[in-house]
């Protein structure tokens, strides 16, 4: 079966500090993989999303950044900081493009910047 | 452009009672709908989802939801609340004939069920 792995689960980062999240899947190939980023426990905003390796595509335009380094790795990173960057950091991974599939999460990253 | 919108924020329900949180949608073909329940600091969990045939859906943990086509609803349903449902529940829509579209998620209602 697949699961899906985030880390670390809690982050306190000072302002202007870089970031890594790390989020990777096991037991399936070529997922699509997403970061959500959800603020104080309401709405999903959808940040980056990636068919492939090396593929990445950008919905809201920001100091973060995402990489898929390899097939089932995807890795939101900054260099640096913001306040405004707190939140809590949702990896999700489907397989194929019907549009019929279900979206698997990740356990979440909390992420707070002092 | 796809839009979800559960109109409540928080619905609360005695324990035992049916409880209903509501969704619309618009899209601009076929929807493809998803709920999804969120406990405290953990990641959203699948619970149903309408693609297509009957309106009604089943799902985990007693959920069901019924797909109103004319209505534009998704509204999920539970016959008996359980103190243990207590939660943020999202609802999220895709439109079928547009593949590379993503999900677009609905604000979130908390539930709270009381003893």
């Amino acid at each position: 079966s697949q699961t899906i792995h985030q880390w670390p689960a809690t982050l306190v980062q000072p302002v202007g500090s870089p970031l890594s999240l790390e989020c990777t899947v096991e037991g399936t190939s070529n997922p699509n993989l997403y970061w959500y980023r959800q603020a104080a426990g309401r709405g999903l905003q959808l940040l980056f999303y990636s068919v492939g390796i090396g593929q990445i595509s950008s919905e809201v335009p920001q100091n973060l950044s995402a990489s898929r380094p390899q097939d089932r790795q995807f890795i939101l990173s900054s260099k640096k900081l913001l306040l405004s960057d707190s939140g809590f950091y949702l990896c999700a991974w489907t397989i194929g493009a019907s549009g019929t599939e279900t979206q698997y999460f990740g356990p979440g990253t909390r992420l707070l910047v002092l | 452009a796809q839009s979800v919108a559960q109109p409540e924020d928080q619905v609360n329900v005695a324990e035992g009672n049916p409880l209903t949180v509501k969704c619309t949608y618009s899209v601009s073909g076929n929807p493809y709908l998803f709920w999804y329940v969120q406990y405290p600091n953990r990641g959203l969990q699948f619970l149903l989802k309408y693609i297509t045939g009957d309106n009604l859906v089943k799902g985990s943990y007693g959920f069901e939801a019924e797909f109103n086509k004319s209505q534009t609803s998704f509204h999920l349903k539970k016959p008996s609340a359980l103190v243990s449902d207590s939660a943020l529940y999202f609802c999220a829509v895709r439109e079928a004939a547009n593949y590379g579209q993503n999900f677009v998620f609905g604000p979130g209602t908390r539930l709270s069920v009381l003893p």
